[in-house]
């Protein structure tokens, strides 16, 4: 049973700071990496795609990819209270299908 | 807005009833698969469809059934609902091809079972 690990939070940051979301991942063989950001009540929304070791950066997003270890993680810098929502990391079944593996999330909460 | 629609947006059953949850994916996506996510839960994939065929399934038993038509929309049918059904399903569609995980996610419909 392929997993997807995130601490549920809340992970609360003041305005204008960096918020550091992480994630593990259980099958070595992944290839594929996503964050989605789910506002409440709403539907998960693509903000990253992550496919090889190391930094991929998208304005004030960077997700970070660690194969060996297992870990993914997403920064998101000078944040927003717009930025406050849940993140979603998914994994990439692989395979035949465009299947993820979602982990269960982690609240952000910014504070202005 | 993905272009993806979802309908209905919320809906009330009974255990024991079916429910018929419908989505049009965005234009020129070929491949839709829908997802349960229930509260406080990341979404689950129940199965996806390609070209009218369904062609992967998540864990779900056979009473989680669908359809895709020519023109790449679907439905989710659910018979006999249990409470645990109660969560909000996500439809998703994606670019033609397979292998990705950008999916475009419609704002579901969230059903409540009693």
């Amino acid at each position: 049973q392929k997993e997807v690990e995130q601490n549920s939070g809340p992970l609360s940051v003041p305005e204008g700071a960096i918020a550091s979301l992480n994630c593990t991942y259980s099958d070595r063989g992944s290839q594929s990496f996503f964050w989605y950001r789910q506002y409440s009540g709403k539907s998960p929304e693509l903000i990253m795609s992550i496919y090889s070791n190391g930094d991929q950066e998208d304005g004030r997003f960077t997700a970070q990819l660690n194969k060996a270890s297992q870990y993914v993680s997403l920064l998101i810098r000078d944040s927003q209270p717009s930025d406050s929502a849940t993140y979603l990391c998914a994994v990439a079944d692989g395979g035949a299908t465009n299947k993820l593996i979602f982990g269960t999330g982690t609240l952000l909460a910014v504070q202005p | 807005e993905t272009g993806v629609t979802q309908s209905p947006t919320h809906l009330i059953k009974t255990r024991g009833q079916q429910v018929t949850l419908r989505c049009s994916s965005q234009s020129g996506h070929n491949t839709v698969s829908w997802y349960q996510q229930a509260l406080g839960q990341g979404p689950q994939f129940i199965f996806q469809y390609y070209r009218e065929e369904e062609n992967g399934r998540g864990n779900f038993p056979p009473r989680f059934s669908g359809l895709q038509f020519p023109n790449y929309s679907s439905e989710l049918n659910v018979n006999a609902l249990e409470l645990d059904d109660s969560a909000l399903y996500l439809c998703a569609s994606s670019f033609p091809g397979l292998n990705t995980g950008e999916l475009f996610f419609g704002e579901g419909s969230r059903l409540t079972v009693l």
